[in-house]
């Protein structure tokens, strides 16, 4: 089964709106970590946004907020006054259990495209 | 820059032929790992390392081999390139716990004809 799921192959903003990429995500594991990755052109992964399993407030770094939602099992990333440079690929990105190594499961990601 | 540092950024191949990507970081990070992308797909993870001397297979291991000698290099060899080897191969390091995600490479393009 996927474990992380993102349904939107592409999506289109119109500069200086907000916009949302949905993530769910499937696990068993209590203790899991949820990422977005950004992927421009130039192909770096960019790390954006973390939140922690047990962590009570969404997360939020500058003008990327993740929406959790637990008992839904989704965590969206919500992009507010989009700009030209955030047209990319986004990726999320989940590790589980709390020892040693934990790999990251990505999603296939989310186009997206920001237009003037 | 403080980082991870992955050489060669392209490589074409013959079908048959073997190199070594490698991958190296600066941060002190305990663990590192390689990953593979392929179109359509998130990343996938190939090989990684906890510590020097202690590697293990990942989601997509065959036709594989990596070492790590040292904290900071550890390099991914591929034996007999195939053309299902053709990927963007991305190296990755972290410390355990670090809610920060993990450090990736630059990516290498490698196209194996």
């Amino acid at each position: 089964a996927q474990k992380i799921t993102q349904t939107q192959p592409g999506m289109f903003v119109q500069e200086k709106e907000a916009v949302t990429l949905d993530c769910t995500y499937d696990t068993s594991d209590p203790s899991y970590g949820l990422f977005w990755y950004k992927q421009p052109s130039s192909g770096e992964m960019i790390f954006l946004i973390y939140q922690g399993s047990y962590d009570q407030q969404n997360a939020t770094e500058g003008r990327y907020s993740l929406n959790f939602q637990k008992a839904r099992k989704s965590a969206n990333l919500v992009i507010s006054a989009s700009q030209l440079g955030d047209s990319a690929m986004y990726f999320c990105a989940m590790r589980e259990g709390r020892t040693g190594f934990q790999k990251l499961v990505f999603g296939t990601g989310t186009r997206l495209l920001v237009s003037p | 820059n403080a980082g991870v540092t992955q050489t060669p950024k392209f490589q074409v191949l013959k079908t048959g032929q073997s190199m070594t990507l490698q991958c190296a970081q600066d941060m002190n990070h305990e663990y590192m790992s390689w990953y593979r992308q392929d179109p359509g797909m998130g990343l996938r993870l190939i090989h990684y390392s906890v510590g020097a001397g202690i590697t293990d297979q990942g989601e997509v291991p065959n036709g594989y081999n990596v070492s790590r000698s040292t904290t900071e290099d550890f390099p991914l060899r591929l034996l007999s390139a195939a053309p299902s080897q053709t990927s963007v191969y991305f190296c990755a390091s972290n410390n355990a716990g670090s809610n920060y995600g993990y450090t990736f490479g630059s990516g290498t393009r490698l196209t194996v004809v």
